[in-house]
């Protein structure tokens, strides 16, 4: 069955550092999108991706962060300075249609010292 | 007014109850629904859509009233593996397009 896949599966990292997470979406899916959990917390909405461009983001994808699909099949979320608040789950989801159903990866957590 | 809004529990209930989570969204251009479950420390995964006409998977019942903005998901003969967080998840495209989770309801099945 396919499956959307993360890399890291668990990174640390110090204040101030920039970080990058990868993911592999499902080969035919177009919707891309980012989520983060912080630990005991909600899944919240960072940013839909579509056509190459973002789509929709929320009010926590501020500046700090970027989403790429460089390949053509990785798609990744870029922090360029980690604070201690950025500590948390990230989830990559993809979907076949923009307001159907998602799939997500197993995450990457972020540990920020 | 959040988003996506779900009765914050948690639900503890024995073997073989029937257990109702409820949920409200606040965007009425919201055009698709869903019920996610999320075990601990694991990512989100579809339990079921959710159609105007309600839906019926199994033991799981999920309807959708529109015109009061509100979900709903029933479980019936509980099990203890449906010990999990149910989420309940919005989908709108109003130009762009986002996915709304709401912030889950825990259910404790117990023995």
């Amino acid at each position: 069955e396919p499956e959307v896949t993360q890399t890291p599966s668990h990174q640390v990292t110090q204040m101030g550092q920039e970080v990058i997470l990868r993911c592999v979406p499902i080969s035919n899916h177009l919707y891309f999108y980012w989520y983060r959990q912080i630990l005991g917390q909600k899944v919240e909405f960072l940013v839909s991706f579509y056509n190459n461009e973002i789509s929709e983001k929320s009010e926590i994808f501020d500046d700090q962060f970027s989403v790429e699909r460089p390949d053509g099949s990785n798609f990744t979320l870029k922090i360029r300075s980690t604070k201690l608040e950025d500590s948390a789950m990230y989830f990559c989801a993809s979907g076949s249609g923009g307001t159907g159903e998602l799939f997500f990866g197993e995450g990457s957590r972020l540990t920020v010292l | 007014r959040k988003e996506v809004e779900q009765d914050p529990g948690p639900f503890n209930v024995p073997e073989g109850a029937t257990v109702a989570f409820n949920c409200t969204y606040s965007n009425s251009a919201s055009q698709s629904f869903f019920w996610y479950r999320q075990d601990c420390r694991k990512e989100p995964k579809l339990l079921m859509s959710v159609y105007s006409s309600g839906n019926e998977d199994g033991r799981f019942t999920a309807q959708l009233n529109r015109a009061s903005q509100y979900i709903s998901l029933l479980i019936r003969d509980s099990k203890l593996s449906d010990s999990a967080t149910y989420l309940c998840v919005v989908s709108v495209n109003t130009g762009g397009f986002k996915t709304i989770f709401g912030a889950g309801t825990r259910l404790f099945v117990k023995a």
